[in-house]
């Protein structure tokens, strides 16, 4: 079936560090894939996708390639800020589908 | 624009119950899906609806159950209540057409406390 996985949190990074939260999946054909991020108090949105192999997908400082070989998709971002604190989510879906299958979230938390 | 809308944002219920729980989605949205979110298995599928239709349900027992309304207003109820059903309840809704866009827009959730 498909499935996503992702490293456990918490993290904890200070300002300006560099990030990488890792996340690799199982799945059939070619399925297109997502990080959603949770702030404090809100709901989740989306950070950022990739709909085909080694596509990148960017946003806010962010960035994941979509890795085939690796069946990988792991985010990065080269200096983190306070602001950045929240619970990241990969995600999987089929452009024909309609069901996103998540990982169990990763926690970032930077600090000053 | 407004986003989606959940209510009851927060409610207790004890062993035995049921719940019914509210959606409203972003105007013009055809699609509503709803999720459960706990610390341990992260976001858990549980049905989506399109035009009053359900398209997909996921794993869970038929205790679980929902249903959208011609307004495309969705509602989830979840009958017998069990201490696992404590979680927090995830509306999404997206953007018209049969085909997946691929971005989901999510309300801030109900959670669900059962004692």
């Amino acid at each position: 079936g498909n499935s996503v996985t992702q490293m456990e949190g918490p993290v904890t990074l200070s300002e300006e560090a560099f990030l990488t939260i890792n996340c690799t999946y199982t799945a059939t054909g070619y399925p297109s894939l997502f990080w959603y991020v949770q702030y404090p108090g809100e709901g989740l949105q989306l950070l950022l996708k990739a709909t085909k192999a080694d596509d990148k997908g960017s946003n806010k400082g962010f960035e994941a390639t979509y890795r085939k070989e690796t069946t990988s998709f792991h985010l990065e971002k080269g200096s983190v800020q306070v602001s950045d604190s929240a619970v990241y989510f990969c995600a999987l879906t089929y452009p024909t589908g309609n069901q996103f299958y998540f990982g169990t979230g990763t926690s970032l938390t930077v600090i000053p | 624009k407004a986003g989606v809308t959940q209510t009851p944002r927060y409610l207790i219920k004890t062993r035995g119950q049921q719940v019914t729980l509210s959606c409203s989605p972003i105007s013009g949205h055809r699609s509503v899906s709803w999720y459960q979110q706990t610390p341990g298995q992260g976001l858990q599928f549980l049905f989506e609806y399109f035009s009053e239709t359900q398209r997909n349900k996921g794993n869970f027992p038929g205790r679980f159950s929902g249903r959208q309304f011609s307004n495309s207003r969705s509602e989830m109820n979840v009958s017998t209540l069990e201490l696992g059903d404590s979680a927090l309840y995830l509306c999404a809704s997206s953007s018209p057409g049969l085909r997946n866009t691929g971005e989901l827009f999510f309300g801030e959730g109900s959670r669900l406390t059962v004692l």
